[in-house]
């Protein structure tokens, strides 16, 4: 199926950092989404985008959609310790209906 | 808006014995809700699509005689793990669309089989 290459892996930052992280893909994706997801708890949705080229904040967290359809980045700015979690992306492929999930972001913050 | 809740949010079961987890929309309706799985450190994995009033599409792999699922109503869809074995546990999470692309996920179902 589709895969979606998130990375990094894992961060380690200082609180008062920004951080950045990405996914691409070798297909085109007509939607992005970022979700957290806190340990023992669902994904919550962060950040929907439709359009390429799409640029969309939430509070600090910043999102776009690649122009060409094949990547998102999501930036997170000024962290504080609840940023901590793990951090996926997710889209739909084509004309799929079912969401795509890339492998994941663990995000820690350090005080 | 667009709140999703699971029950049990944790469930320890014998060997052998099945397992209902239900998923519910609170405040709006949804005729399609999704399973997913999710093993410890990995991403979520579809399970399959459920479909108000029609039968649930499975995603390769998955055996439909062992994870049933029932979308009775426009708020509620179940998913029963059926003579469950250790290999079966995991975090299992519901999602939910509102009608449009966002996809608003349930707090998930720790399974826990001995």
């Amino acid at each position: 199926g589709q895969q979606l290459n998130q990375s990094p892996q894992s961060m380690f930052i200082q609180e008062g950092e920004d951080v950045s992280m990405n996914c691409t893909s070798s297909s085109i994706f007509n939607t992005w989404l970022w979700y957290k997801q806190d340990p023992g708890e669902g994904p919550v949705l962060l950040i929907a985008l439709y359009k390429a080229g799409e640029l969309t904040s939430n509070g600090r967290l910043t999102a776009q959609f690649g122009i060409t359809r094949k990547d998102s980045f999501l930036n997170i700015s000024a962290s504080i310790p609840s940023d901590v979690g793990i951090y996926f992306c997710a889209g739909y492929p084509g004309s799929a209906r079912q969401l795509t999930f890339g492998s994941g972001t663990q995000l820690t913050v350090l005080p | 808006g667009a709140v999703v809740s699971q029950h049990p949010s944790r469930v320890i079961c014998k060997s052998g014995t099945s397992v209902k987890i239900e998923c519910r929309s609170l405040d709006f309706q949804a005729t399609t809700m999704f399973w997913y799985r999710q093993f410890p450190k990995q991403s979520l994995m579809l399970m399959a699509t459920s479909n108000e009033g029609s039968k649930a599409t499975y995603e390769q792999g998955v055996e439909k005689d062992k994870f049933l699922i029932n979308h009775a109503s426009l708020t509620l869809s179940t998913l029963t793990v059926t003579s469950a074995h250790p290999e079966d546990s995991s975090f299992y999470i519901c999602s939910a669309n509102t009608g449009g692309i966002e996809q608003y996920f349930g707090p998930g179902t720790r399974l826990t089989v001995t």
